[in-house]
């Protein structure tokens, strides 16, 4: 079956610091990838996708490279503000289906 | 833009009551997912629809009903509601039927 792992948080980092949440999938056939960002009190929102090998999503600042090789799929900033603190979940969905499996998210600091 | 709106945002039950988790989206979204957050825990999938009139299970269907009699609204019952059931649920919907893309604020459900 499929499954996502992520590293496990809090991850706490200082405004202006690099970014890396590690995201490793297993999945039957080619998945397509996602990361979702959940603030505080709020439902998920989409942040970025990739749909095949060697994709790189990128959306406000944050990027995530599709790594068909390793599985994987971290998401990156360079440069990570306060407003940024939420939680980050890695998914993914197969087939073309309607599915999305998730991981367990990683809660992000980021202090002044 | 109201997106996805679910009702209530919290709401405590007795075991053995019933409760129906309102979800509506105005968006022209064909699919519609319910999702459970536990702590710690990724999203998982309880029921999804395609479109009206069509709905299927997804991962942890156990204890729930859906129906879909419009494009717009999709309502989850629990039916002899158990502890188990103590989660966040979160309603979403998608133009395409890959992931979803548009989730609500979620609905806090604690059983007692």
């Amino acid at each position: 079956g499929n499954s996502v792992t992520q590293m496990e948080g809090p991850v706490t980092l200082s405004e202006e610091a690099f970014l890396t949440i590690n995201c490793t999938y297993t999945a039957t056939g080619y998945p397509s990838l996602f990361w979702y960002v959940q603030y505080p009190g709020e439902g998920l929102q989409l942040l970025l996708k990739a749909t095949k090998a060697d994709d790189k999503g990128s959306n406000k600042g944050f990027e995530a490279t599709y790594r068909k090789e390793t599985t994987s799929f971290h998401l990156e900033k360079g440069s990570v503000q306060v407003s940024d603190s939420a939680v980050y979940f890695c998914a993914l969905v197969t087939g073309g289906g309607n599915k999305l499996t998730f991981g367990t998210g990683t809660q992000l600091k980021v202090e002044l | 833009n109201a997106g996805v709106t679910q009702t209530p945002k919290f709401r405590i039950l007795k075991i053995g009551q019933s409760m129906t988790l309102q979800c509506a989206q105005d968006m022209n979204h064909n699919y519609m997912y319910w999702y459970r957050q536990d702590p710690g825990m990724g999203l998982k999938l309880i029921y999804y629809s395609v479109g009206a009139g069509i709905t299927d299970k997804g991962e942890v269907p156990n204890g729930y009903n859906v129906s879909r009699s419009t494009t717009e609204d999709f309502p989850l019952r629990l039916e002899l509601a158990a502890p188990s059931q103590t989660s966040v649920y979160f309603c979403a919907s998608s133009q395409t039927g890959e992931g979803a893309a548009f989730f609500g604020q979620g609905t806090r459900l604690t059983v007692v």
